[in-house]
């Protein structure tokens, strides 16, 4: 199948830092990439979903200042934690199809643990 | 709005025996239901997809799912474990629309004892 890498696997950082991750298709091009937020032993949460040179779609209750997505090309989008607060904390994944329906299946990143101090 | 249920947390299984984790949905009509495993340090693999047609569905690595209408249901079944399916798995819907957001359900921890 196809490969999502992410970058980092894990950061701490101090609380009203930034924090940039990188979600990659190694080897096909995402046309629609999806971030989610997974906490302990809950779902995950769909967070945004991007088109490769359009702005994010944000679900609700997701503050677009505070998670800065960026899906510059056919095999990267980033998100960005900007200031980011110990409730930030989480693991985050993302995913990306070469599709746009659901006919096209979704290829998931390992995540990123993201720890704020 | 659209939810899903996997009503057991954590289930331990002897190698060799037979696997069942359930999954509920509770939707407005039949959605697109997914199975997912996510293996420590990996990303979440698609066991297997119910689109239409036959209820009963084959997936890779030996697993199967049944939907059933009437209970709501898409449970995924394996006759026989082995060490390596001990994971978290995770029963997801999404609509039968364009509008291709999943909805994941809490996720079963599997434990597979020798």
């Amino acid at each position: 199948g196809a490969v999502v890498s992410q970058h980092p696997s894990w950061v701490i950082c101090k609380s009203g830092t930034s924090v940039k991750i990188e979600c990659r298709s190694l080897d096909f091009q995402a046309t629609t990439m999806f971030w989610y937020r997974q906490f302990p032993k809950q779902s995950l949460m769909l967070m945004a979903t991007s088109n490769e040179g359009s702005k994010a779609t944000y679900e609700q209750g997701v503050e677009k200042d505070k998670f800065l997505i960026n899906h510059a090309s056919l095999t990267l989008s980033t998100l960005t934690v900007t200031s980011a607060h110990p409730e930030d904390s989480s693991f985050y994944i993302c995913s990306a199809s070469a599709g746009q329906g659901l006919y096209d299946e979704q290829f998931f990143g390992p995540g990123t643990r993201l720890t704020v101090l | 709005a659209q939810s899903v249920t996997q009503p057991d947390i954590h289930i331990t299984v002897s190698e060799g025996a037979s696997l069942e984790l359930r999954c509920n949905y509770s939707y407005g009509a039949t959605p697109y239901l997914f199975w997912y495993v996510q293996s420590p340090g990996q990303g979440l693999q698609l066991l297997l997809k119910y689109f239409s047609g036959d209820t009963l569905v084959q997936g890779i690595k030996g697993f199967e799912a049944e939907f059933k209408r009437s209970q709501s249901s898409f449970n995924l079944r394996k006759p026989s474990v082995h060490w390596s399916d001990a994971a978290e798995y995770f029963c997801a819907v999404g609509p039968r629309s364009n509008d291709y957001k999943l909805s994941f359900g809490a996720g079963t921890t599997v434990t597979v004892r020798a």
